[in-house]
């Protein structure tokens, strides 16, 4: 089964940086897209970031374009997302979700989520 | 890269069937035919319901079914079950730079 395993949350004071990773198992990860998608408390989903299965491509939202990188590890079958420049508004419960297919057209698994929370 | 638009809320008798609707425009949902469905309990990680417009992935009951017209996606839930009280997202593909557009978000409730 299908197993998308986040960790890196935590407490960080505005300006800070996290680096969150996902531990993906039971599928050949090089070949699906992976992407993150917030959600802030009591709000809805938002995609921040995407990258293809070669890690070639790589996507962001606006809001965090410039802030957030992400990145793959195909040889460890971890995605990661790193955050730089982090802002209150950035306070959410970040998943890692695996595509349906090499490029992003959508999740079809997703890990439990890590919470981030951004404050002084 | 506004959110795709769903009313805020539907309900609906046990045995009923619901329409939750997805407008967005030509870049997204209208463009393309890789929307997707999504049902969240509270506390639960979203679950895919429908993927690609209108299939449904392995498992989930066909009780829920998808489709779209022009710039509007439609997840329809026939049949409706006390199970099925969750928030209901869509999802699609954008020409944009980001890598998916989600929707507002709808609360199903089950009278």
């Amino acid at each position: 089964e299908v197993q998308l395993l986040e960790s890196g949350g935590g407490l960080v004071q505005p300006g800070g940086s996290l680096r969150l990773s996902c531990a993906a198992s039971a599928f050949t990860f090089s070949s699906y897209a992976m992407s993150w998608v917030r959600q802030a408390p009591g709000k809805g989903l938002e995609c921040v970031s995407g990258i293809s299965g070669s890690g070639g491509s790589t996507y962001y939202a606006d809001s965090v374009k410039g802030r957030f990188t992400v990145s793959r590890d195909n040889s460890r079958n971890t995605v990661f997302l790193q955050m730089n420049s982090l802002r209150a508004e950035d306070t959410a419960v970040y998943y890692c979700a695996k595509d349906r297919t090499f490029s992003p057209r959508g999740p079809d698994y997703w890990g439990q989520g890590t919470l981030v929370t951004v404050s002084s | 890269q506004s959110a795709l638009t769903q009313p805020a809320s539907v309900s609906g008798s046990p045995g009923q069937s619901i329409t939750i609707s997805c407008t967005g425009t030509s870049s997204d949902v209208g463009g393309y035919n890789f929307v997707s469905w999504y049902q969240q309990h509270p506390g639960k990680a979203p679950k895919v319901m429908i993927y690609d417009v209108s299939y449904r992935p392995s498992g989930v009951s066909n009780r829920f079914s998808g489709s779209k017209s022009g710039n509007t996606a439609s997840l329809t839930i026939s049949g409706l079950q006390a199970e099925d009280e969750a928030d209901y997202y869509c999802s699609s593909y954008t020409s944009t730079s980001a890598p998916g557009v989600f929707g507002t978000g709808t609360k199903v409730t089950v009278l």
